[in-house]
């Protein structure tokens, strides 16, 4: 268990709609990164915030958002969402803003019919 | 473009012997490199890392060499387990751009009893 929370682990929902992906980081960690991984691309790196501020961004589409609350909880909102979002989302924690090691949660299943 | 490059989507070795899984990467800024383990439903596992200013790191059966000249790094696994079978992500970082992690395609480890 790394300590890192998500919520909810499985979301099945329609083209066009919105969901709301939940990251309880590890506790004292000050860095929340979200990341996605599709079958055709992999992990891939969509934004990262530091104590609140957003630092630093990837492959994130418009249609993404996301932000980091002051208890340091995280939220990734996808909007219109399309067949193509079907992925695994995950969060990732460290204590620092620049440091090596990050801790995965388990992830977020996003199914899009 | 692809940074970060695992050539050898699978590997099958021998309990007891040793498992070596390869990564190339392009992009010389990088501050850090890393070794994750993935199981089916669960997030990325941090294994090891190491700093681009060393060649060598070692952590109990594992060690993860660095040849900067080469851009290439690898992860020896001795001896290996069947508890070892899993995917294995390599991922580099750099301090500069908030060391979000780009990762490598993934080797599948299956080690044999």
């Amino acid at each position: 268990d790394s300590g890192v929370t998500q919520t909810p682990k499985h979301l099945i929902t329609a083209t066009g709609q919105r969901v709301t992906l939940r990251c309880s980081p590890r506790s004292g960690d000050l860095s929340v990164y979200w990341y996605q991984q599709s079958l055709d691309q992999g992990l891939q790196f969509l934004i990262q915030y530091y104590n609140g501020e957003e630092r630093a961004k990837g492959n994130i589409l418009e249609r993404f958002s996301a932000q980091q609350f002051p208890d340091l909880h995280s939220e990734l909102n996808l909007s219109s969402l399309e067949l193509g979002d079907s992925a695994l989302y995950f969060c990732a924690s460290s204590v620092e803003r620049e440091t090596d090691e990050q801790f995965f949660g388990p992830g977020t299943r996003l199914t899009v019919l | 473009d692809q940074q970060v490059k695992q050539n050898s989507p699978s590997l099958s070795v021998q309990e007891g012997r040793i498992s070596i899984l390869n990564c190339d990467y392009t992009n010389s800024m990088f501050d850090y490199f890393l070794w994750y383990k993935k199981y089916p439903a669960e997030g990325p596992t941090f294994l090891i890392s190491i700093s681009s200013i060393k060649d060598k790191n070692e952590d109990g059966r594992f060690t993860v060499f660095l040849n900067k000249s080469a851009k290439h790094l690898s992860l020896h696994i001795v001896p290996s387990q069947p508890g070892d079978s899993a995917v294995y992500f390599c991922a580099a970082s750099a301090v500069h751009a908030g060391n979000m992690l780009t990762f490598g395609g993934g080797t599948r480890l299956m080690v044999k009893p």
